[in-house]
């Protein structure tokens, strides 16, 4: 079956240490997306890739980066240069790009606590 | 900061009862999505609106995109507990489409 992955669910940090976090889909899906959910604030964008090797930095890019070397992934490092990593982090995917009205597919989210 | 406002943050309603979600937009939107986020999981797609004053159903569910493409509302006619949720609703900007902005959202409690 066709969908995302993200891995792990759950994950823990020591304050300092960078981390990455997986996202795979086989949807074959060009554009694909990370966001940020913290209760009560609703989705916020982290960055977006639109296709292989581009990426753009959403509204709360600072502390994080990501690549996009395969069309199938879009990791996202949560560095120690983020203040508050402790989230729930979702990637989603879309057929195109937002402006062409596709909807985004979302994984079921990691879970990051960093003490 | 967030640009696409949701009210209420939260609703609790008896089963049975009606239930309405407004979402309002700075600026003028050039689609507007919907989505539904159960207590643990993550978002799903519920539906998409495109033309101004659009109006679309599905079964208990009725959603409308406002004239200036600027508000919509989701409407559920008697709830039942599988409603509990969050709804969020979600889209690009007109001059901006690179970004897509989701709402606060609305979170929905039913009581049996």
């Amino acid at each position: 079956d066709g969908g995302i992955t993200q891995s792990p669910k759950y994950l823990f940090r020591k304050e300092g240490q960078n981390v990455t976090l997986s996202c795979e889909q086989n949807l074959n899906h060009d554009a694909m997306y990370w966001y940020r959910q913290d209760p009560g604030q609703g989705l916020r964008l982290i960055y977006y890739s639109q296709i292989v090797n581009d990426f753009q930095k959403g509204d709360i890019a600072e502390g994080y980066s990501v690549s996009r070397e395969k069309k199938e992934s879009f990791p996202l490092t949560v560095t120690s240069a983020q203040k508050n990593p402790t989230a729930f982090y979702l990637c989603a995917s879309s057929i195109r790009p937002s402006h062409y009205n596709s909807p985004l597919h979302f994984g079921n989210g990691t879970r990051l606590t960093v003490t | 900061g967030q640009q696409v406002m949701q009210i209420p943050q939260y609703q609790h309603v008896q089963e049975g009862e009606d239930f309405t979600t407004y979402c309002n937009s700075s600026t003028t939107l050039s689609n507007i999505q919907w989505y539904k986020q159960r207590p643990g999981g993550h978002p799903v797609f519920l539906i998409q609106l495109v033309k101004s004053g659009e109006v679309k159903k599905q079964k208990r569910l009725t959603f409308q995109f406002g004239e200036a493409k600027k508000n919509s509302s989701l409407h559920i006619t008697a709830t039942q507990t599988t409603d509990v949720g969050t709804y969020f609703c979600a889209g690009p900007r007109t001059y901006n489409f690179n970004k897509f902005y989701f709402g606060s959202g609305t979170k929905l409690n039913v009581k049996p």
